[in-house]
């Protein structure tokens, strides 16, 4: 049983394309998050989101739109896809919002611009 | 500004040596430390945690790490590392002062071990 999935797994595709991540947690949380993995393995939150409601929102580039249509799930578009895009992005969840909560994270999708 | 630093970028050891990775942090209020494993090509996995109480924290194959708070480090040791920890291991943060909960990683270090 797999806690935290993403599709796909490998997304590659042109700059100026439009393309989405989906993000699905069966562990019952309230609490998801995206983050970005770049070349240099450095990880660094990107949204989160707590009952559908958004919570976290760093400095992202608008072009990147999350979508929370359920508790469970939490997708990505990412719109004019540009080649600093190019990097591993994490999807995460935690039973709730705050400090006291680990995060849970699923297996991440590489994307690739060129 | 919060953040969370990891002296080692790349260490190397041979099987069956010591292991003590560096992490400090700079936080204010109430702080929760974490250590994460990235095996090459997965996902990240929980370690170990520090929330409160004793600062000696166990873990999940046999690391554990000391939360001393005069020193604001969180270090991972493990006192004889085998070839199948090799990955990259993050150290990361969370803060009261944090909305949501946020988490700050370290830069991460690579540890390989020779067999």
């Amino acid at each position: 049983d797999t806690a935290v999935s993403q599709t796909p797994k490998y997304l590659v595709t042109q700059m100026g394309n439009d393309k989405s991540i989906k993000c699905e947690q069966n562990l019952g949380h309230d609490t998801m998050y995206w983050y970005k993995q770049d070349s240099k393995k450095f990880l660094k939150i990107m949204f989160s989101y707590n009952n559908k409601e958004l919570i976290i929102n760093e400095t992202v580039p608008n072009r990147f739109s999350p979508k929370s249509p359920d508790k469970a799930h939490l997708n990505l578009h990412i719109n004019s896809l540009e080649l600093g895009d190019s990097a591993v992005y994490f999807c995460a969840s935690s039973q709730d919002v705050g400090l006291a909560y680990e995060q849970y994270f699923g297996p991440g999708t590489r994307l690739t611009v060129t | 500004a919060q953040s969370v630093s990891q002296h080692n970028h790349h260490v190397i050891l041979s099987e069956a040596a010591s292991l003590e990775l560096g992490c400090n942090y700079s936080y204010g209020g109430t702080v929760n430390l974490f250590w994460y494993v990235q095996y090459p090509g997965q996902h990240l996995q929980l370690l170990l945690k520090y929330f409160s109480g004793d600062p000696l924290v166990k873990g999940i194959k046999g690391f554990e790490a000391e939360f001393i708070k005069s020193k604001f480090s969180f270090n991972l040791r493990k006192p004889s590392v085998q070839w199948s920890d090799t990955a990259e291991y993050f150290c990361a943060a969370s803060s009261s002062y944090n909305q949501g909960g946020k988490l700050i990683f370290g830069q991460g270090t690579e540890l390989s071990v020779k067999p």
